[in-house]
């Protein structure tokens, strides 16, 4: 079973481009979460997304960001205009549903987005 | 809504040391919570998941209490080695479904 996978790990956008993130959960979860991490600070909560639904969207701006999670394929976040502010590490986590408390999130290894 | 604090911000300390990292959280109402290890550049790896309903969870070295009732975890480490060097996230999870994370304790442990 592997685990959550994102791609690219790494990517270069001029400002102004469009940035799609890409994120397979693990096999059986349906429940995803995505993140942004600034350096030198914590994750911070953007989305969190069942299949073909958003549960809650509080951490996202309203503005230029999205995500989605189709009943086949990625969950995807798309930043459209980006600008150099969007400069991050954006992690994507899994899980079945949480609504356990012996259900664990399990976090891929993340997308490096650099906005030049 | 939920806020979590981890103390201290960062920890330095020679090789062998046992540590103690610190955990709060405002709302008890929880499902579980969850320590993390993030290496430079690197993503999360799960450490320990304690549920609402235990009091600890250990896993070889390491060894996670909470105290829901107070808001409080705590990760011990003992006998610290260079390899255990990285920053250590705890995470939340309540009625939200959405684990909230507190910033970290970023540790070195020098030979």
């Amino acid at each position: 079973n592997a685990g959550v996978m994102q791609n690219p790990r790494h990517l270069v956008r001029r400002r102004g481009q469009e940035a799609r993130l890409r994120c397979s959960p693990m096999k059986g979860h349906s429940h995803v979460y995505w993140y942004r991490q600034l350096p030198e600070e914590g994750l911070k909560f953007m989305v969190y997304l069942q299949k073909e639904n958003i549960i809650d969207e509080s951490g996202m701006p309203k503005e230029r960001f999205s995500a989605e999670f189709p009943k086949e394929g990625p969950s995807i976040l798309r930043i459209q205009q980006v600008v150099r502010g969007d400069s991050a590490a954006y992690f994507c986590a899994s899980s079945p549903f949480p609504g356990h408390e012996n259900t664990e999130a399990f976090f891929g290894q993340g997308t490096r987005l650099t906005v030049v | 809504k939920q806020e979590v604090t981890q103390i201290p911000a960062a920890l330095s300390v020679p090789e062998g040391e046992n540590l103690v990292l610190n955990c709060s959280f405002t709302d008890s109402a929880i499902y579980n919570l969850q320590w993390f290890r993030q290496d430079p550049g690197k993503g999360l790896t799960s450490l320990l998941l304690i549920q609402s309903s235990q009091r600890e969870q250990t896993s070889g070295r390491l060894n996670a209490s909470l105290d829901k009732s107070s808001g409080r975890s705590t990760l011990y480490i003992a006998a610290s080695q260079p390899g255990d060097s990285a920053t250590y996230l705890c995470a939340v999870k309540g009625g939200s479904y959405i684990p909230t994370f507190g910033r970290g304790t970023s540790l070195i442990v020098h030979p």
